[in-house]
């Protein structure tokens, strides 16, 4: 059981280039979640998915940022044209999303951090 | 007003003593909450999920959720130094989709 698994984990780019994380849920579950994590600070919500099917995504900056998660494949967070400021850890965690008590318990990734120079 | 909102600490406890840490929330309408622990540097692990008023135990923790005062604590038994982490609170909004965590407690059990 492999767990939420996020890459890379460490990622540098500059000012201007675009950022790509990717993060495949733990076997079994079917929405994903995309957190920001600032420096001595908690986790940010940026945006909620099923496969196919943005939930929420009223944490996600209006512009620049983007999230996918396709029918195949990982759940992809898009930041493009990055600035000094996107760095930071990037968690993403999944759920069952079943109709049960446990539907909404977050399993974390081990976190993707960005760094802009 | 936060939505999730716990006092940043550090809050420094002896070993061997109970280690206390407060949350409170904003949305009367919420669900589910959790507790998740977070160590430097690493990612957040669950603790605990507590759905319904009153106290639950597993272990050396104990969650207790007031719903009508919008409050949920995590007291933690015979605190370790192994328990020195940032403890986040974490809510279901009104719609159960997405979780708002707070900003995190510091703890540090002191030997």
């Amino acid at each position: 059981n492999a767990g939420v698994m996020q890459n890379p984990r460490h990622l540098v780019r500059r000012r201007g280039q675009e950022a790509r994380l990717r993060c495949s849920p733990m076997k079994g579950h079917s929405h994903v979640y995309w957190y920001r994590q600032l420096p001595e600070e908690g986790l940010k919500f940026m945006v909620y998915l099923q496969k196919e099917n943005i939930i929420d995504e009223s944490g996600m900056p209006k512009e620049r940022f983007s999230a996918e998660f396709p029918k195949e494949g990982p759940s992809i967070l898009r930041i493009q044209q990055v600035v000094r400021g996107d760095s930071a850890a990037y968690f993403c965690a999944s759920s069952p999303g079943q109709a049960d008590s446990g539907a909404n318990v977050l399993t974390f990734g081990a976190g993707s951090r960005l760094t802009v120079l | 007003q936060k939505e999730v909102e716990q006092n940043s600490g550090p809050l420094s406890v002896p070993e061997g003593a109970i280690a206390s840490l407060n949350c409170t929330y904003s949305d009367r309408v919420s669900q589910s909450f959790f507790w998740y622990r977070q160590y430097s540097g690493k990612s957040p692990e669950l603790i605990m999920s507590i759905y319904s008023n009153g106290d639950k135990e597993d272990g050396r923790f104990t969650a207790q959720l007031n719903k009508a005062s919008q409050y949920v604590s995590l007291l933690i038994r015979d605190s370790q130094p192994s328990d020195s982490a940032t403890y986040l609170c974490a809510v279901s909004d009104s719609s159960a989709s997405k979780i708002i965590f707070g900003s995190g407690t510091r703890l540090s059990i002191r030997p």
